[in-house]
């Protein structure tokens, strides 16, 4: 079956552009992990929805990161006003029950701000 | 501060011989703990998982160890494959939280 899906792969925007990034998590998983991973180093947590509701979202950097889930599938992180440090890739992970099972990654987005 | 870290940033290994990356986690009460596979342009990829209630579990090729004693986390790789240079990251789930703890990860070439 399908795995979890991100688009675009590729984002290159200018400094103070706004920026939506998508996932389509594996159909049917309740929980999606939203993550950011700066180069040479480990993805960190930004935020985290079950079903529609955003349960977490205290890894978000600033209130220029923005994430929803409305439908409780799709979900879009949109950054606003974006800015250098924001450079990054932007990882979504699914997973199909609260607790401790196995979440399962996109490829993420690279995201580069000029 | 709730922390995972490595103690190399790269490891080079001979192509059959067998690997062993170490990790060190600060934050005691997590409950689970997980490896990662990551190549290049692709998501971390799950390899093997362990809860705080066991010392050893191993998979395929694989094997993880817990020391909680020390708060030490390892994976073990038996007869390396060059498939199986990438980067390694260790992680943690904190007891009763969702979100993975990533650390830094451990670069694993593989030589001929």
């Amino acid at each position: 079956g399908a795995g979890v899906s991100q688009s675009p792969r590729y984002k290159v925007a200018k400094r103070g552009q706004d920026v939506a990034l998508r996932c389509d998590p594996i159909s049917g998983h309740v929980s999606l992990f939203w993550y950011q991973q700066a180069l040479g180093q480990g993805p960190e947590f930004l935020t985290y929805f079950q079903n529609e509701a955003q349960l977490d979202k205290s890894g978000l950097p600033s209130d220029r990161f923005f994430a929803e889930r409305p439908e409780g599938s799709v979900s879009t992180l949109k950054i606003q006003r974006t800015q250098q440090e924001d450079s990054a890739v932007y990882l979504c992970a699914s997973s199909s029950q609260t607790g401790d099972s196995e979440q399962y990654f996109g490829p993420g987005t690279r995201l580069t701000v000029t | 501060g709730e922390s995972v870290g490595l103690h190399l940033p790269t490891l080079s290994v001979q192509e059959g011989d067998n690997s062993i990356i170490n990790c060190a986690y600060s934050n005691s009460a997590s409950d689970y703990f997980i490896w990662y596979k990551q190549e290049s342009g692709k998501g971390p990829q799950f390899i093997i998982d362990i809860r705080s209630n066991m010392d050893k579990r191993q998979g395929q090729r694989v094997t993880v160890l817990l020391n909680k004693t020390v708060k030490h986390l390892s994976l073990q790789i038996a007869a390396t494959q060059p498939g199986d240079s990438a980067v390694y990251f260790c992680a943690e789930i904190p007891n009763r939280d969702d979100k993975i703890i990533f650390g830094k990860g451990t670069r694993l070439h593989i030589l001929p």
